[in-house]
């Protein structure tokens, strides 16, 4: 059983699309996350959700927008798509909010914008 | 400013050997954890090991062991017995305490290990 489970993959589109990836954890955490991975291979956090109230919102354009319909999903929803948003994005999870919390990854969606 | 550097891109080692990855990390919260995640080429992120700000001793797991130096407010990863298998990016990564609501996981830049045979 995968613990922090993302789908699709891997997602390939056009310009000015709207896409989801949607991601779920089994563990039952009450933290999650979304981290952008460039080309670069640089992690970034945009978004956290804790027991579904987000707590933290980066500095990220808003054509993205998180959904957390339960403490066990959240979902990336972005909007119009373009190049620059070609990333590896990565669903996390971890317990709580304490220091010492790890967080649990996702195997990662590779997005690429055509 | 950089809250997590490693300033090593690359790094190779012979196979069994031991190597050192370094981190160093800037915070003005007493309260801190250090991180490192180890990234294979399959690309999930796995979690290696964890130092807490207030431990006394190095963490330690299997053959990963963490070389603190707060007053250096350094986090070095060590890998012994280096395996082909850990071949891959390392990232090391900081939570804050007070100031950062320990809300956030911040990632260095990351290091390329290559074990050779």
């Amino acid at each position: 059983d995968t613990a922090v489970s993302q789908t699709p993959k891997y997602l390939v589109t056009q310009m000015g699309n709207d896409k989801s990836i949607k991601c779920e954890q089994n563990l039952g955490h009450d933290t999650m996350y979304w981290y952008k991975q460039d080309s670069k291979k640089f992690l970034k956090i945009m978004f956290s959700y804790n027991n579904k109230e987000l707590i933290i919102n980066e500095t990220v354009p808003n054509r993205f927008s998180p959904k957390s319909p339960d403490k066990a999903h959240l979902n990336l929803h972005i909007n119009s798509l373009e190049l620059g948003d070609s990333a590896v994005y990565f669903c996390a999870s971890s317990q709580g909010l304490l220091g010492n919390e790890k967080l649990f990854f996702g195997s990662g969606t590779q997005l690429s914008v055509l | 400013a950089q809250k997590i550097t490693q300033t090593q891109p690359g790094m190779f080692v012979q196979e069994k050997e031991a190597v050192t990855l370094d981190c160093t990390y800037d915070t003005s919260d007493p309260s801190y954890g250090l991180f490192w995640y180890k990234q294979p080429s399959s690309g999930e992120m796995i979690f290696l090991i964890y130092q807490g700000s207030y431990d006394q001793q190095n963490a330690t797991e299997g053959r990963y062991s963490l070389n603190f130096q707060k007053a250096r407010k350094s986090a070095n990863l060590v890998i012994s017995a280096s395996q082909l298998g850990d071949s891959a990016m390392y990232f090391c990564a900081m939570r804050e305490g007070l100031s950062g609501g320990y809300n956030k996981l911040i990632f260095g830049a990351g290091t390329r290990l290559a074990v050779h045979p």
